[in-house]
């Protein structure tokens, strides 16, 4: 029972424009969601986090928005960079269980010259 | 700072045999988590601990244990090896009190043949 779900598995996209990376989760109980870039033979990097109190937050060119209606957030990088081709992960966590995170299967991102 | 470091960063195995790796948090955290990532299954967390304690654990068999030293390095151990137990162990340190956000090592991989 995946609680994170990213539902693409890759995305390409050309460097300068947006990249948009969408996670789901089912969970209602989750209250802080992180995205984290992982390449090759390293660990997860940490990127931006939002609260559940908050619907966006934004760090330089990343903007994470979140929809807890839909139970849905996405990542947006602006502009693109082909030093952005990683593998991200949409991670969710909630009060009762802070160092126990949730992740999502990964979505892996290529930013093309 | 230091990041979190993890030693060693590869490791062979044979099934049946047990393994203990390590991991050093960044200076003034007080939580370390550990996750492994298989290709199949992605990244699961296998248990957290904090103040020496453990805090929070996932769904691994008992075969999977770890502890943490007052100096916050902990180490985690998996008896009995098996073949399905190759993968990259991960840890990640927090302050555990006022922050979600977890800060990976480099990952220890491990195989076991």
């Amino acid at each position: 029972d995946q609680q994170v779900k990213q539902n693409s598995p890759s995305l390409s996209v050309q460097e300068g424009r947006i990249s948009i990376l969408n996670c789901d989760y089912t969970n209602s109980m989750f209250d802080y969601f992180l995205w984290y870039k992982k390449y090759p033979a390293e660990g997860p990097t940490f990127l931006i986090s939002i609260s559940s109190i908050k619907d966006k937050n934004e760090d330089g060119r990343f903007t994470v928005f979140l929809n807890k209606s839909a139970k849905h957030l996405s990542l947006h990088i602006v502009p693109s960079q082909p030093g952005d081709s990683a593998v991200y992960f949409c991670a969710a966590s909630h009060g009762g269980s802070q160092g126990n995170l949730i992740f999502g299967k990964g979505t892996k991102l290529s930013v093309k010259p | 700072k230091a990041g979190v470091t993890q030693t060693p960063r590869y490791l062979i195995k044979t099934r049946g045999q047990q393994v203990t790796l390590s991991c050093s948090p960044i200076s003034g955290h007080r939580s370390v988590s550990w996750y492994q990532q298989t290709p199949g299954q992605g990244l699961q967390f296998l248990f957290e601990y904090f103040s020496e304690t453990q805090r929070n654990k996932g769904n691994f068999p008992g075969r999977f244990s770890g502890r943490q030293f007052s100096n916050s390095r902990s180490e985690m151990n998996v008896s009995t090896l098996e073949l399905g137990d190759s993968a990259l162990y991960l840890c990640a340190s927090s302050t555990g009190t006022d922050s979600y956000e977890q800060y990976f090592g480099p990952g220890t991989r491990l195989t076991v043949t």
